[in-house]
């Protein structure tokens, strides 16, 4: 398995505009997370998804931020318009979704500079 | 949830064993410990959990004290690949979300 797929893995735009970051998670794994990382704030889990479906997206930070899954294999983390503090490591990740099981397995990220 | 405390920084000598402590002291009966691990610039990669029990697997052997308000994670015989920001996490098995959340961690150096 090739694991969890996230591109691109380095993103450089400039404020204001739109950035979709990409993930692709495990065959066979029920749940996606989104998560962010900076120095100040560490890893934050911005919203995850069960079969498809948006659970819990407590964690995204503004209406500038959206996330999509229209597939078990296929989801999207969309900023329009994007800004400076943005700025993070995004990483996707997916998990079998058994009970006692409860492994998350991370993508390598992508690293989003706004400039 | 219960919270974590883990020192921020430890260093050990290569081959020689890392022991990384964490506190728990208001864990919950049916919330398992986990352990993950960040390698620079990679995403965090699962090591190990447990519940009560002491557990032990290819990559390091958890133990967890007999009231379950402490545990340490020990890489048996640390190498310079294991130079990473170890989390130490505790949460119910059954629960996502925001029950899952990463600390500072401990940034373990190994050194050669």
């Amino acid at each position: 398995d090739a694991g969890v797929i996230q591109s691109p893995r380095h993103e450089v735009t400039e404020m204001g505009q739109e950035v979709t970051l990409r993930c692709k998670p495990i065959s066979g794994h029920d749940y996606l997370f989104w998560y962010r990382q900076t120095m100040m704030r560490g890893l934050e889990l911005l919203i995850y998804f069960n079969n498809n479906v948006p659970i819990d997206d407590s964690g995204m930070p503004e209406d500038r931020f959206s996330a999509k899954m229209p597939n078990a294999s296929f989801s999207t983390l969309k900023i329009q318009p994007s800004e400076p503090r943005d700025s993070a490591v995004y990483f996707c990740a997916s998990n079998p979704g058994l009970a006692v099981y409860n492994e998350q397995f991370f993508g390598p990220g992508t690293r989003l500079t706004v400039l | 949830d219960a919270k974590t405390t883990q020192p921020p920084s430890m260093d050990c000598a290569e081959g020689r064993a890392a022991n990384l402590p964490c506190n728990h002291s208001t864990i919950s009966g049916n919330e398992y410990v986990y352990w993950y691990r960040q390698i620079h610039s990679q995403g965090p990669q699962y090591i190990i959990h447990g519940l009560k029990n002491n557990e032990t697997n290819e990559m390091a052997s958890l133990i967890i004290t007999e009231d379950r308000k402490s545990s340490t994670l020990i890489l048996p015989h640390a190498t310079l690949r294991d130079t990473a920001v170890y989390y130490c996490i505790v949460r119910v098995a059954e629960h996502y979300g925001q029950n899952f959340v990463f600390g500072p961690g401990t940034r373990l150096s190994v050194l050669p």
